[in-house]
C-alpha cells in the first residue's frame, strides 16, 4: 500500500481565500484522523472518522472549518474563509480496527500539506 | 477526559548514551493504548512502539523501550545506544476506552543528539 495520501503538499493562498486540503487514507482503515501542527500549540486533533462518521470534532476551531469523509477512501478538510493563523501543517492519518480491537492500532499519517495563508 | 503530559521541551544526550523521555497521562477509563512517534525534521510521523494498558510487560523494539508505571501513570521512552539519527521531536500519544479511537498528544519532547 501506498500509505496515507495528502495533497497538495503545500499550499500558498490570501487571506479570505478558501482552502481544500484532501486525504486518501489506507485501504481498509476505518478511522480517519485529522490533525494541525503548529509551534505554538502543538498536535491538535481537530476531526475525526469512524467508517466514514464524524465521531468526535470537539477540535475544529471554528465554524470556518469543516470535513467530510463521502466515502471510505477519500476526506476533506476545508477552511472558508482562511485566515493568516490557520498557518500551519495539517496531518491526515489513518487507523485500522483489529481483532482486539481499536486501543492497541497506531496513526499512519501522511506526509502533511503545509498551509501559508498570506 | 484524557490528557497527556510532556514536561521536557527539549533534550540533549551524547552519541552512544541512553536517554529516557517523559511522559504522564491521565485518564479514568482502565483500558487504554499508549504510543510514541518519532517526527524527524523532515516532517513525517514515524510510529516508534505501544503500550496496553494491560500488557504485563514493558514494551521494547530495537533500542526504544517503554518503561510504564501503571500506578504513576507514566509512559516513558527510553533510547538505548542514541545514535544521530536519533535526534527529532518525539511525542507521546494516548488511547482510552471512553474515547473510542481518538488519539491525542503530548505536548513533544525535542531531542539532540551530540556527537
Amino acid at each position: 500500500d501506498a500509505g496515507v495520501i495528502q495533497s497538495p503538499r503545500h499550499e500558498v493562498t490570501e487571506m479570505g481565500q478558501e482552502v481544500t486540503l484532501r486525504c486518501k487514507p489506507i485501504s481498509g482503515h476505518d478511522y480517519l484522523f485529522w490533525y494541525r501542527q503548529t509551534m505554538m500549540r502543538g498536535l491538535e486533533l481537530l476531526i475525526y472518522f469512524n467508517n466514514n462518521v464524524p465521531i468526535d470534532d470537539s477540535g475544529m476551531p471554528e465554524d470556518r472549518f469543516s470535513a467530510k469523509m463521502p466515502n471510505a477512501s477519500f476526506s476533506t478538510l476545508k477552511i472558508q474563509p482562511s485566515e493568516p493563523r490557520d498557518s500551519a501543517v495539517y496531518f491526515c492519518a489513518s487507523s485500522p480496527l483489529r481483532g482486539t480491537g481499536v486501543m492497541n492500532t497506531e496513526a499512519f499519517f501522511g506526509q502533511g500539506t503545509r498551509l501559508t495563508v498570506v | 477526559a484524557q490528557k497527556i503530559t510532556q514536561t521536557q521541551p527539549g533534550m540533549f544526550v551524547q552519541e552512544k548514551e541512553a536517554v529516557t523521555l517523559d511522559c504522564t497521562y491521565d485518564t479514568s477509563d482502565p483500558s487504554y493504548g499508549l504510543f510514541w512517534y518519532k517526527q524527524p525534521s523532515s516532517g513525517e510521523m514515524i510510529f516508534l512502539i505501544y503500550q496496553g494498558s494491560y500488557d504485563q510487560q514493558n514494551a521494547t523494539e530495537g533500542r526504544y523501550s517503554l518503561n510504564f508505571q501503571k500506578a504513576r501513570k507514566s509512559a516513558n521512552l527510553v533510547i538505548s545506544a542514541s545514535q544521530l539519527g536519533d535526534s527529532a521531536m518525539y511525542f507521546c500519544a494516548m488511547k482510552d476506552g471512553n474515547q473510542g479511537g481518538k488519539l491525542i498528544f503530548g505536548q513533544g519532547t525535542e531531542l539532540s543528539v551530540k556527537p
